[in-house]
């Protein structure tokens, strides 16, 4: 069982659509990170949230955590080519590692 | 500044061998963790090192081992090598690991034959 599950698992979409991806969990964190990863490369932190109802935007991509800090979602506005890879959210739970979700594949469509 | 350095960036083993892996941390981060990615099981923590101490492991057989130098580098180490074994290996540095912001290497590509 994953601490940290992400829906959907898999989704394509057309260049400009929009879309959300969910991050969701039964533990609490005291934060969340979300990441981009493209194939044969690691990943790269996008943003950091770290209180409960936060909302942060970074040019279209926007994140929210949620109130009880035990889930957190990203949005993409007028998704575009270069959006394409894995999105993965990540926690720190016990305050001794960090655990991974199960990550979406996101392709966007020309 | 210079980012996280994996090398070798690819590699081919075979069943039986033992394979190590570097990892050259952000200049200043003390904190190197290594992570195991495969298409099943996605990302999974193998292990932490702060200042030359592993301070947590996640759960991988003992072939799986690590180390971590005084200039914060670090090695992994996978001793008798198994088919299952074939992964991206990847390494995150940070300064103080744990909630700390991690930075991620572009891996070492593994494949076991």
């Amino acid at each position: 069982t994953q601490l940290l599950e992400q829906s959907p698992q898999f989704l394509s979409i057309q260049e400009g659509e929009n879309l959300t991806v969910y991050c969701n969990s039964s533990s609490v964190f005291s934060s969340l990170q979300w990441y981009r990863q493209e194939p044969g490369e690691g990943p790269v932190l996008l943003v950091t949230v770290v209180t409960g109802g936060e909302v942060k935007k970074l040019k279209r991509l926007t994140f929210q955590f949620g109130d009880a800090r035990k889930d957190s979602s990203l949005h993409i506005t007028a998704a575009q080519t270069g959006d394409t890879g894995l999105y993965l959210c990540a926690g720190d739970h016990t305050g001794n590692q960090f655990y991974f979700g199960t990550g979406t594949s996101l392709t966007v469509i020309p | 500044k210079a980012g996280v350095t994996q090398t070798p960036r690819y590699l081919i083993k075979t069943r039986g061998q033992q394979v190590t892996l570097s990892c050259s941390p952000i200049s200043g981060h003390r904190s190197v963790s290594w992570y195991q990615q495969t298409p099943g099981q996605g990302l999974q923590f193998l292990f932490e090192y702060f200042s030359e101490t592993q301070r947590n492991k996640g759960n991988f057989p003992g072939r799986f081992s690590g180390r971590q130098f005084s200039n914060s580098r670090s090695e992994m180490n996978v001793s008798t090598l198994e088919l299952g074994d074939s992964a991206l290996y990847l390494c995150a540095s940070s300064l103080q690991g744990r909630s700390g912001e991690a930075f991620f290497g572009q891996g070492t590509r593994l494949t076991v034959v």
